[in-house]
């Protein structure tokens, strides 16, 4: 059974640009998340959705990122003006159903360096 | 913030040695989840604990869990080059809540 792809593996920025990034979820599993861990920290929690819904997006900076699930399997995610700040990797993960007690399955990330 | 300050370490051992690593959290969680993240990958979950659990075993893996204290370790016994990691608890806030990760100890095995 293939895992969770991200695409792509590293990117670098000039501040004000913008970036895109895809997660392909394991098939079947319902919720995708989204997770932002700056180096040396933990994953933090950006947005997560079931089928297609968000179900919690109040961490996500709304004025520069976005998050779509359009026909709830593939997940992109959009910075449009990145910030030094923004520097991180970003995580998705998936589980069957979201339920608390279920395993998440991580994808490798995406690398963000912003200049 | 959710944690407590017991999950800001980093540990240095040698292959064959034991280990624990503790967290502490400040929310109620339904359970708490260890996950393992090696260099340039995501995190891959080790073990999960209920809070009606005190001990979960899996392996070399142990992990115990006190509600009472908001507590949770996670021990390593016969540790191996390859355990080098970070290791990450994760609670859920009490349930119906996306999973939240403490700030990891970093484990170093020498061979």
């Amino acid at each position: 059974e293939a895992g969770v792809t991200q695409s792509p593996r590293y990117a670098v920025l000039q501040e004000g640009q913008a970036v895109s990034f895809w997660c392909d979820p394991i098939s079947g599993h319902d919720t995708l998340y989204w997770y932002q861990q700056p180096r040396d920290q933990g994953p933090q929690l950006l947005v997560y959705f079931r089928d297609e819904a968000v179900i919690d997006n109040s961490q996500l900076p709304s004025d520069r990122f976005s998050a779509v699930r359009p026909k709830g399997t593939n997940s992109t995610l959009k910075i449009q003006s990145a910030k030094q700040g923004d520097t991180a990797t970003y995580l998705c993960a998936s589980s069957p159903t979201g339920v608390s007690a279920e395993t998440l399955y991580f994808g490798s990330g995406t690398r963000l360096t912003v200049l | 913030s959710q944690w407590g300050e017991e999950n800001l370490q980093a540990l240095s051992i040698q292959e064959g040695e034991d280990v624990t690593m503790n967290c502490s959290y400040k929310t109620y969680t339904t359970v708490v989840q260890w996950y393992r993240q090696k260099s340039g990958k995501g995190p891959a979950q080790l073990i999960l604990i209920r809070s009606n659990e005190r001990e979960k075993r899996s392996g070399r893996l142990r992990a115990t869990l006190d509600t009472s204290s908001q507590s949770s370790s996670l021990s390593i016994t016969g540790t191996l080059a390859t355990d080098t990691a970070v290791y990450f608890c994760a609670t859920d806030g009490g349930g119906g809540r996306a999973l939240i990760f403490g700030t990891g100890t970093t484990v170093s095995v020498s061979p």
